[in-house]
């Protein structure tokens, strides 16, 4: 089945440990993004990238990164410089075309104490 | 910059019951898209409708319906005779104005009561 997969579900750290959150589509999708979700915040929009080896910051991009060497796949990394890394993250794609909607993936759970 | 404001943070109704989730949005651009999403306890998005900003016509999809009027800059969603399963955080969203990134309100939780 076609869609975005994003593991583990639930992640637990160590406070000044970096992680590393997966997302893989198969939807053959240029455009790919991380949110972060707080309660009460919605989502916010950490990095995105709309073609392969290129990515762009977004709202809350200060202590993450990202890579882009395959279509499919977008990780992202939190890094110890993140200060208030416990979030859920939820990664999506899309065409990368106005007006065509985003499909997320389930989402990753990262607890950090 | 754009803006989408969810004002009701949370909504309790019991089973049967209709219920609107209010939306209202700022932006400059002429030609904009409009999206509601729906977020069930699972976590994942789904996504239920898109509006382009030429298209004022009413949807009504089953038991969803929505209202777009540019006058007000508002794009609310009804939902008639909820259901529990209904009980989700619901998102509307505006794409940005270069096109390539959605802006999210703050989301509404639905709790439906049976």
């Amino acid at each position: 089945d076609g869609g975005i997969t994003q593991s583990p579900k639930y992640l637990f750290r160590k406070e000044g440990q970096n992680v590393t959150l997966s997302c893989e589509q198969n939807l053959n999708h240029d455009a790919m993004y991380w949110y972060r979700q707080d309660p009460g915040q919605g989502l916010r929009l950490i990095y995105y990238s709309q073609i392969v080896n290129d990515f762009q910051k977004g709202d809350i991009a200060e202590g993450y990164s990202v890579s882009r060497e395959k279509k499919e796949s977008f990780p992202l990394t939190v890094t110890s410089a993140q200060k208030n890394p416990t979030a859920f993250y939820l990664c999506s794609s899309s065409t990368g075309r106005r007006a065509y909607e985003q499909y997320f993936g389930p989402g990753t759970r990262l607890t950090v104490t | 910059a754009q803006k989408v404001t969810q004002a009701q943070t949370e909504i309790s109704v019991v089973e049967k019951e209709d219920v609107t989730l209010d939306c209202v949005y700022e932006t400059r651009d002429t030609t904009y898209y409009l999206f509601w999403y729906k977020q069930p306890p699972s976590g994942e998005l789904v996504f239920l409708i898109r509006r382009n900003s030429f298209d004022e016509q009413n949807e009504i999809s089953g038991r969803y319906s929505w209202n777009f009027q540019k006058s007000t800059s508002s794009f609310n969603f009804t939902i008639t005779a909820s259901q529990v399963v209904d009980s989700a955080v619901y998102f509307c969203a505006l794409d940005e104005e270069d096109g390539n990134k959605l802006v999210f309100g703050a989301g509404t939780i639905l709790r439906v009561k049976s």
